[in-house]
């Protein structure tokens, strides 16, 4: 069985400084990973998502996020946040179609 | 294109009653689920509907839970009889069948519940 750990439940920013949302992994078999943000009152939406190839992965709105297989960690950045980064974020993994979710990560963005 | 689709984006019901939520996934795609989340708990898997048939169910909490997806297009999931723990968010999502598990799984906006 897969699972998925986000280290921090609540992060809060100052505005144009970087973040780091942490999340490792746990799995028996090769998985994809993906982030997903939700925005208040908003559905969840994909930020990125790690397939194989390049470690790196680049995803909208200017974040990105690197896979670590030996220490099964897929963290995600942002090198300078606006207040509209303001959302719940989550990491998941899947295997055979199915996602498992981490419990989530608030970012509050302030001035 | 549309994307994934819900209704009722918002429900309110009073405890024992029967609420049914409806789900349009995005044209062409074949992968239909549903997972909630309760409580601000995390976000948990219900079931995963390939065309019409139900590919896995392990996630449905109780027989107070149905889902339906007759004819392979839209699905509904019905709650019958509510109870107060039911309340939360209610996530449709769907993804097309070419290719890898690693598609994209594209989520609607959710149908909020509370149940009181």
């Amino acid at each position: 069985a897969q699972s998925v750990t986000q280290l921090d439940s609540q992060v809060p920013v100052f505005e144009e400084a970087p973040v780091e949302l942490r999340c490792n992994y746990s799995s028996s078999v090769s998985v994809y990973l993906f982030w997903y943000v939700q925005y208040p009152n908003q559905g969840l939406q994909l930020l990125l998502k790690y397939l194989s190839g390049s470690t790196l992965v680049k995803g909208i709105n200017g974040f990105e996020a690197e896979f670590n297989k030996s220490q099964t960690s897929f963290h995600l950045r942002k090198p300078s946040v606006h207040i509209s980064d303001t959302a719940e974020y989550f990491c998941a993994v899947t295997v055979l179609y199915k996602l498992s979710f981490g419990a989530g990560t608030t970012v509050t963005v302030r001035a | 294109e549309a994307g994934v689709t819900q209704f009722p984006s918002h429900s309110v019901i009073e405890k024992g009653q029967t609420v049914t939520l409806r789900c349009d996934p995005i044209s062409g795609h074949d992968n239909l689920y549903w997972y909630r989340r309760v409580m601000g708990k995390e976000i948990k898997f219900l079931l995963h509907f390939v065309k019409e048939s139900k590919q896995d169910e392990s996630g449905m909490p109780n027989n107070r839970f149905l889902a339906e997806r007759t004819g392979g297009t839209y699905s509904t999931l019905k709650v019958q009889p509510a109870e107060l723990e039911d309340s939360g968010v209610y996530f449709c999502a769907s993804s097309h069948s070419r290719g890898s598990s690693g598609n994209t799984i594209y989520f609607g906006e959710g149908s909020w519940l509370t149940v009181v």
